[in-house]
């Protein structure tokens, strides 16, 4: 199946770190991604990872997967208040003959409180 | 990345009429798509836009409910035809070259009343 599956809520202090987690359900993922949504914007693509690597790291954001478990996590260091927004989770399935289509989770709210 | 627009960004509309979107691409990408998605749920896709040919659309969408245009590789519209308040959602334009990046439109806000 295309399950994805993310806890809705997240509260954090500014400073802190943030960690949001994702599962998923489908083992042939090419691609996972996390999106980012701010109130009244569309999804703002903020890092992928390659189903065959296990960590990536870009400035604030490092992306962990555990492919054996299906888990997906980013983690944001020293959060700050404009980190607020919805955290999307998708995977990219192969399909036919196409590279393949998103499959999204329904977001995690993050609240940084200052 | 590309840059996309959307129009318009946001309508209040009344039940049986019809409302066409427009995404415009600042430069030529294979793949067009758009998705709905409904107050506090996740994405969904509704069809693929196609240059050249009628739209793939996913399981639950129709062509007679959401005709797609897409005359050449910057440009697509979505119609939602014979509105109902259930059509009330975000519905995103979303673009890919066919490589592991897929980028986001601003999004339509549409109200049905």
């Amino acid at each position: 199946g295309e399950d994805v599956e993310q806890s809705l809520f997240l509260s954090v202090r500014e400073g802190d770190s943030s960690v949001i987690n994702c599962t998923y359900t489908d083992s042939s993922s090419t691609y996972l991604y996390w999106y980012k949504q701010e109130p009244g914007a569309g999804l703002q693509l903020l890092t992928y990872i390659f189903s065959n690597m296990d960590m990536k790291q870009d400035q604030r954001l490092t992306v962990l997967l555990n492919k054996k478990d299906k888990h997906l996590s980013l983690r944001i260091a020293d959060t700050q208040t404009g980190d607020s927004a919805i955290y999307f989770c998708a995977e990219k399935i192969p399909r036919g003959s196409t590279l393949g289509r998103l499959y999204f989770g329904r977001g995690t709210q993050l609240t940084v409180w200052p | 990345s590309a840059v996309i627009s959307q129009k318009p960004s946001r309508d209040i509309c009344q039940r049986g009429t019809s409302l066409t979107i427009q995404c415009q691409v600042d430069s030529q990408v294979t793949m067009m798509f758009w998705y709905r998605q409904q107050p506090g749920q996740s994405l969904t896709l509704i069809a693929t836009a196609n240059q050249g040919s009628e739209a793939t659309y996913e399981s639950g969408f129709v062509i007679d409910k959401f005709p797609i245009s897409r005359p050449n590789l910057t440009f697509s519209t979505l119609t939602v035809s014979n509105m109902s308040p259930e059509d009330s959602s975000i519905y995103l334009c979303s673009v890919s070259s066919g490589g592991e990046t897929q980028y986001f439109g601003p999004g339509t806000r549409l109200l049905v009343l």
